[in-house]
């Protein structure tokens, strides 16, 4: 079964604080994960793809394919990346780019 | 950037009746188009993927005659609930995929339909 698991519903930090966002995936193929963001009153919004490799505002996440995780961390967080945040998956065999998502977890940052 | 627009943001229908939910891309054509679901404080469900020119595809427990969906054109894309019941209030997002292939997908803004 395809599914996408983020333990944590809320994650609180202060800012300057190391940020971790956690994702696991269950799939039987080789998906493609992404991290998908939501800010307050605004529409859902790609973050990043595990395929490409890249950094967006801090932001990394690296797929382990061993782990089945795809775990997104910046090293100083920002007030402005208080948001909601999703992991999502879309399998490769589907062809039509579905997403699975994660529940989301919302990251506070504090002042 | 590629923008996705859907209409109405916000519908309130007595049960029973039915109410249609556009979702629209601006600037591009979308073969493919999703509509998901969201609870509140949940996250977003699948629902179906409509394809233009074709029937929607339908995941699992999701009922195709209560949720009609239609893609009459590489822009518009609509989501119909049929007899609506209180319990189909939620918040329903749709998402386009820019293109023939890759995964570039773009959401609405979502839209809130609450039934009385």
């Amino acid at each position: 079964a395809q599914r996408v698991t983020q333990p944590e519903k809320l994650l609180s930090v202060f800012k300057g604080a190391p940020v971790e966002l956690k994702c696991n995936y269950s799939y039987s193929g080789s998906p493609e994960l992404f991290w998908y963001v939501q800010y307050s009153r605004q529409r859902l919004q790609l973050l990043l793809r595990h395929i490409s490799r890249e950094s967006i505002k801090g932001f990394t996440a690296d797929l382990n394919k061993g782990e089945t995780s795809f775990h997104l961390k910046k090293p100083f967080a920002q007030e402005e990346d208080s948001a909601m945040y999703y992991c999502a998956l879309s399998p490769f065999s589907g062809g039509y780019n579905k997403l699975i998502f994660g529940a989301g977890t919302r990251l506070a940052v504090h002042p | 950037g590629a923008v996705v627009s859907q209409h109405p943001s916000w519908v309130i229908c007595k049960s029973g009746t039915s109410v249609k939910i556009e979702c629209r891309s601006l600037d591009f054509q979308a073969t493919t188009m999703f509509w998901y679901r969201q609870f509140p404080k949940k996250s977003l469900m699948l629902m179906a993927t409509s394809n233009e020119g074709s029937k929607a595809t339908y995941e699992q427990g999701v009922e195709k005659d209560k949720f009609l969906i239609n893609h009459a054109s590489l822009t518009l894309s609509t989501l119909t609930v049929t007899s609506a019941h209180p319990e189909d209030s939620s918040f329903y997002i749709c998402s386009a995929r820019r293109g023939f292939s890759g995964n570039t997908i773009y959401f609405g803004e979502g839209s809130w339909l609450t039934v009385v």
